[in-house]
């Protein structure tokens, strides 16, 4: 069974870090991309940061680019979202996702129970 | 960065209705669209991966459709089971952007 356990949310002030993890199971962690996609409170999804399998290419959504670092140890396999300068619109569920094809960007058929991150003074 | 617009916003429609909705990429993107459904409080579920390939388990009444810059999801016979919001997501190239959404009521 295909598990992903996000952990590291929490209230962090503007301008603080947090790192989220995102723990992988149930399936060949280092053939799949992985992804994290954010929703805040009462709004729509937003597709944050993608990582590739093997060589660790890194991609991002343009108001996280040079805050938002993302990576993956595919001994442990676990995926990882660093994130510093949180801003106050930061705030949302985010949510480590896995694509339903391996080696590539496909439609999401597994996603994490989400991790709140409240970015407040 | 290809842009999602999906339409309408919301729709209220009756059991039994035919309800449509519609996506549409600022630049082309072959096939490479999924669907999903989110249930309040709930992760969003795919229902449609490769613009009109149903994932398994997914009820037949759900079809997708379109290629390019146009895509659609019909649901066939509206249930009160389906009520949830809706989501296109372009994975052409990154980032990989999500629609806006459309919330679909019973009337």
């Amino acid at each position: 069974e295909v598990q992903l356990l996000e952990s590291g949310g929490g209230l962090v002030q503007p301008g603080g870090s947090l790192r989220l993890s995102c723990a992988a199971s149930g399936f060949t962690f280092r053939s799949y991309y992985m992804i994290w996609v954010r929703q805040a409170p009462g709004k729509g999804l937003e597709w944050v940061s993608g990582i590739s399998n093997s060589d660790g290419s890194a991609y991002y959504e343009d108001s996280v680019k040079g805050r938002f670092t993302i990576s993956r140890d595919n001994s442990k396999n676990t995926v990882y979202l660093q994130m510093n300068s949180l801003r106050t619109e930061d705030t949302a569920v985010y949510y480590c996702a896995k694509p339903m094809a391996t080696f590539g960007w496909y439609g999401i058929n597994y996603w994490g129970q989400g991790t709140l991150v409240t970015v407040s003074s | 960065d290809i842009q999602m617009t999906q339409s309408p916003s919301s729709l209220s429609a009756s059991v039994g209705d035919r309800v449509t909705i519609t996506c549409r990429a600022s630049q082309a993107i072959t096939h490479y669209l999924a669907w999903y459904q989110q249930k309040p409080g709930t992760v969003p579920k795919l229902l449609i991966y490769a613009a009109s390939t149903l994932q398994s388990g997914v009820p037949s009444r759900f079809s997708g459709s379109g290629s390019g810059t146009d895509f659609t999801l019909t649901i066939s016979s509206l249930q009160p089971e389906d009520v949830a919001t809706y989501y296109c997501q372009n994975y052409h190239s990154v980032p990989l952007t999500f629609g806006g959404g459309t919330k679909v009521e019973i009337k």
